[in-house]
């Protein structure tokens, strides 16, 4: 079955522009999640949904961040005014329902900002 | 309380040996410890799993050993091959909860041909 899809796979963007980050989970997956990796780093989170709803907003680096899900499926992550510090990848995973269940991954979004 | 400590930070093993990775945390209401592993390029993907209930569960030729009283696991990959040689990253949580699942900073295990 397909698993979780994340578009486009690189993007190159230009110092403040904005950028916007589309995940598509699993059919079915209430929960949903976004990281962030930088190379050769650890996964850092950013955002939490349940649903429509994010009970978890705490991993968001500041307000040029933000993050929206609809008809508790496609997940878009937007960054405004980017900064060469939003380069790294960015992962979304899905579960079945909240935690405390497998998350599966996307091959996730490369961002570059020159 | 909120974190789960990792390490080594890397690793490097000659085929056949056993990698030994070790994960800590605090909060005791965690009842739920995954490990995924990640190759260069991909994301994450579920390798095993414990709760709490249990103190040793074997896939294959990954173990995790798992000390409730010290709030400490550990993977094990018996007779390791070049193919292990990937990201290991463990991590806690509460089942059914509307909370976020905490990872460990990641180890990056070598195997050697």
């Amino acid at each position: 079955g397909a698993g979780v899809s994340q578009s486009p796979s690189n993007k190159v963007t230009e110092k403040g522009k904005d950028v916007e980050l589309r995940c598509d989970p699993i059919s079915g997956h209430t929960a949903l999640y976004w990281y962030r990796q930088s190379l050769g780093q650890g996964l850092e989170f950013l955002i939490y949904f349940q649903g429509n709803s994010a009970p978890d907003k705490s991993g968001l680096p500041s307000d040029r961040f933000s993050a929206e899900r609809t008809g508790g499926s496609v997940s878009t992550l937007t960054i405004q005014r980017t900064q060469q510090e939003d380069s790294a990848v960015y992962l979304c995973a899905s579960s079945l329902v909240q935690s405390g269940y497998e998350q599966y991954f996307g091959p996730g979004t490369r961002l570059t900002v020159t | 309380q909120q974190q789960v400590k990792q390490s080594p930070q890397s690793l490097i093993v000659q085929k056949g040996g056993i990698p030994i990775i070790n994960c800590a945390y605090e909060n005791t209401a965690f009842d739920y410890f995954p490990w995924y592993q990640q190759f260069p390029g991909k994301g994450p993907a579920l390798l095993i799993a414990i709760r709490p209930d249990v103190s040793e569960k074997k896939e294959g030729r990954f173990t995790i050993s798992f000390n409730k009283s010290a709030k400490q696991f550990s993977l094990h990959i018996m007779d390791s091959q070049p193919g292990d040689s990937a990201t290991y990253f463990c991590a806690a949580s509460r089942v059914n909860r509307d909370d976020k699942i905490i990872f460990g900073k990641g180890t990056r295990l070598h195997i050697l041909p």
